[in-house]
């Protein structure tokens, strides 16, 4: 079946660092949605993106899809404690469900 | 508010005990999940209903035991459990999952301590 991982698994940051995780699927997928867990919350919904390389931003957030639709990155600029939390990326293969990765948990130092 | 609403939000019981986890969701979606989430597994999907119908069950134990009445109203019945079961259950809707870009909207989860 479908699998999809993500690294790293955990990433300690001084604050104003950037930070990166990355989100490798084992199928092309259709689409791919990224979700954010803040401590003791639930995952809420980011983005989403659907064409091959495309590239999305939300503010110190930048989101890209590969050109083979296998892959993804989420990267942050200078980070805050405010970005402290768990982001998953979810591969969807054309209709079927949706795959979580493990996630990967940011941890902050301000 | 998410939109999907689960009640408890903590559960400590027994593993002799029965009790059941409840989730509502007032966003018109047709489909609802029930998630597990530990140390060991971070998000691992455990039944999935689709206009009332259970449409994937991943292997989970039948100490778990899903119940869906309509579309906005999901239960979760426990009994016998063991304390490895604890963890939080997250609880989710989505428009469709069979939809491409079907967006998954959770619920602030119930912890589940199985003393």
């Amino acid at each position: 079946g479908q699998q999809v991982m993500q690294i790293p698994q955990y990433q300690h940051v001084q604050e104003g660092e950037d930070f990166t995780t990355y989100c490798n699927s084992s199928t092309t997928l259709s689409n791919i949605q990224w979700y954010k867990q803040r401590p003791g919350g639930h995952p809420v919904f980011l983005i989403q993106l659907v064409k091959s390389g495309e590239v999305k931003k939300q503010k110190r957030l930048t989101f890209q899809f590969g050109e083979a639709k296998k892959n993804s990155s989420l990267h942050i600029t200078a980070t805050q404690t405010t970005d402290v939390g768990t982001y998953f990326c979810a591969g969807d293969n054309a209709g079927n469900m949706l795959t979580f990765g493990g996630g990967t948990r940011l941890m902050v130092k301000p | 508010e998410t939109g999907v609403t689960q009640t408890p939000r903590h559960l400590v019981m027994g593993m002799t005990n029965k009790k059941s986890l409840k989730c509502e969701q007032h966003l018109g979606h047709n489909a609802m999940y029930w998630y597990k989430q530990s140390a060991k597994k971070p998000l691992e999907l455990m039944f999935v209903y689709n206009f009332k119908e259970q449409t994937e069950n991943n292997s989970v134990p039948s100490r778990f035991s899903p119940e869906c009445p309509n579309s906005s109203h999901l239960f979760l019945h426990l009994h016998t459990l063991q304390p490895e079961d604890s963890a939080l259950y997250l609880c989710a809707s989505s428009r469709d999952p069979g939809f491409s870009g079907n967006t998954i909207y959770f619920g602030e989860g119930s912890w589940l301590t199985v003393v």
